[in-house]
């Protein structure tokens, strides 16, 4: 139980292009989801929380018109990197709260990104 | 948010006992203590979280010092499975429903020898 997928896993894309990464939470009920990038390496850097029906709060520094996130449903919440650049590839980790579980948070998989 | 510190890596051998240490000595009365763990090219794995009292689970215990300012998370026999980053982070409990976000540190590198 509690699972977040992610897709795709990985995606190369050209520079100045624009590409979605969809989170699911496959058996729960999401009110609220959260997005992360990881450089090689590095630890995780929270980019924003999605809360369903209603606009991402972004943390300082990450630009919301670069990074779009829409969470139309309780059980998706998509991030695009729109104009993309070499500089935003990077692996992007979405997570879901579980209500169900205590508020837990359930990662995903994970995303590959790579623009070239 | 209150921080967290951890050691940058540990080492174990397989089936033996795994003492990780958290230090979080500014610690709130409403922080959870999670703990989390990364293979590499994946997403964290929840692990386990408590408040004061120890924890128990099928993955690991979790023991919380009186004080609340360390805790240690013991994995009771190491496997090579077990080789990962291990995050402990400090999560808000704002009330009702809501929770804080989860912000990560650097973690401790765990290596499990055969």
């Amino acid at each position: 139980g509690a699972v977040v997928s992610q897709h795709p896993s990985w995606v190369i894309c050209k520079s100045g292009t624009s590409v979605k990464i969809e989170c699911r939470s496959l058996d729960f009920q999401a009110t609220t989801m959260f997005w992360y990038r990881q450089f090689p390496k590095q630890s995780l850097m929270l980019m924003a929380t999605s809360n369903e029906g209603s606009k991402a709060t972004y943390e300082q520094g990450v630009e919301k018109d670069k990074f779009l996130i829409n969470h139309a449903s309780l059980t998706l919440s998509t991030l695009t990197v729109t104009s993309a650049h070499p500089e935003d590839s990077s692996f992007y980790i979405c997570s879901a709260s579980n209500r169900g579980k205590g508020n837990t948070i359930y990662f995903g998989e994970g995303s590959w990104l790579t623009v070239v | 948010d209150a921080k967290t510190t951890q050691p940058n890596s540990m080492e174990s051998n397989e089936e033996e006992p795994v003492h990780l240490p958290c230090n979080h000595s500014t610690i709130s009365g409403t922080d959870y203590i999670h703990w989390y763990r990364q293979l590499p090219s994946q997403g964290p794995e929840y692990v386990i979280h408590g408040l004061t009292s120890n924890v128990n689970n099928r993955m690991a215990s979790l023991a919380i010092a009186e004080d609340r300012k360390s805790s240690t998370l013991i994995l009771h026999r190491a496997t090579l499975r077990d080789a990962a980053v291990y995050y402990c982070i400090l999560r808000e409990y704002a009330g009702g429903t809501s929770y804080g976000k989860l912000t990560f540190g650097q973690g401790t590198i765990l290596t499990v020898h055969p």
